[in-house]
């Protein structure tokens, strides 16, 4: 049990696209996602939080127009880079949650996506 | 404000050696939770253990046990007998209870190598 995807799991753009990063909650209904971006090496830095229906709580530092969060079902979420740039380029990991007994508190992570802004 | 050390950056070990990665961590609360995660190369992060703030009892899972010591804040994590397959980084993490949304602080992660 709590199995989450994401996809796409690679991705290589062009400076100035858009590119939509979806995370998925395959066997449980996810009431929080999180979304996380890592650089090499280095640990998970979380940048928003969304609950099912509602805005996303960006961390501090983030630019919420430029990655576009939307919780549209108890089973998705996705994360939209806007107009990437190289620096842009990273590893992007979500999480999901959900407030059932047997997983309560604890999140559970996706693959990851990788994307590479050329 | 939370905060999570995890002061190994990088261990290697020669199999079948036991290996112990340590977890400091920092919190007001008198209620939290505390993980442990793996990341095998391949990136993604898998679920190992929780322990929320009222359960000290130690745990064991196979080649893996915890140990938390609430009196000296930390959550440290035996991996016995390594494998070449346990070669990844691991982070410890550590959540306040906030009523379902449940940030977590991350440590550093400790990459672990084990050489065959």
């Amino acid at each position: 049990g709590a199995v989450v995807s994401q996809h796409p799991s690679r991705v290589i753009c062009k400076s100035g696209t858009s590119v939509k990063i979806e995370c998925r909650s395959l066997d449980f209904q996810a009431t929080t996602m999180f979304w996380y971006r890592q650089f090499p090496k280095k640990s998970l830095m979380l940048m928003a939080t969304s609950n099912e229906g509602s805005k996303a709580t960006y961390e501090q530092g983030v630019e919420k127009d430029k990655f576009l969060i939307n919780h549209a079902s108890l089973t998705l979420s996705t994360l939209t880079v806007t107009s990437a740039h190289p620096e842009d380029s990273s590893f992007y990991i979500c999480s999901a949650q959900t407030s059932g007994r047997i997983y309560q508190e604890t999140q559970y992570f996706g693959p990851g996506t990788r994307l590479l802004v050329l | 404000a939370q905060k999570v050390t995890q002061a190994q950056t990088e261990i290697s070990v020669v199999e079948k050696e036991d290996v112990t990665l340590d977890c400091v961590y920092e919190t007001r609360d008198t209620t939290y939770y505390l993980f442990w995660y793996k990341q095998p190369p391949s990136g993604e992060l898998v679920f190992l253990i929780r322990r929320n703030s009222f359960d000290e009892q130690n745990e064991i899972s196979g080649r893996y046990s915890w140990n938390f010591q609430k009196s000296t804040s930390s959550f440290n994590f035996t991996i016995t007998a390594s494998q070449v397959v346990d070669s990844a980084v691991y982070f410890c993490a550590l959540s306040e209870s906030l009523g379902g949304n449940n940030r977590l602080a991350f440590g550093k992660g400790n990459q672990v190598v084990v050489i065959p």
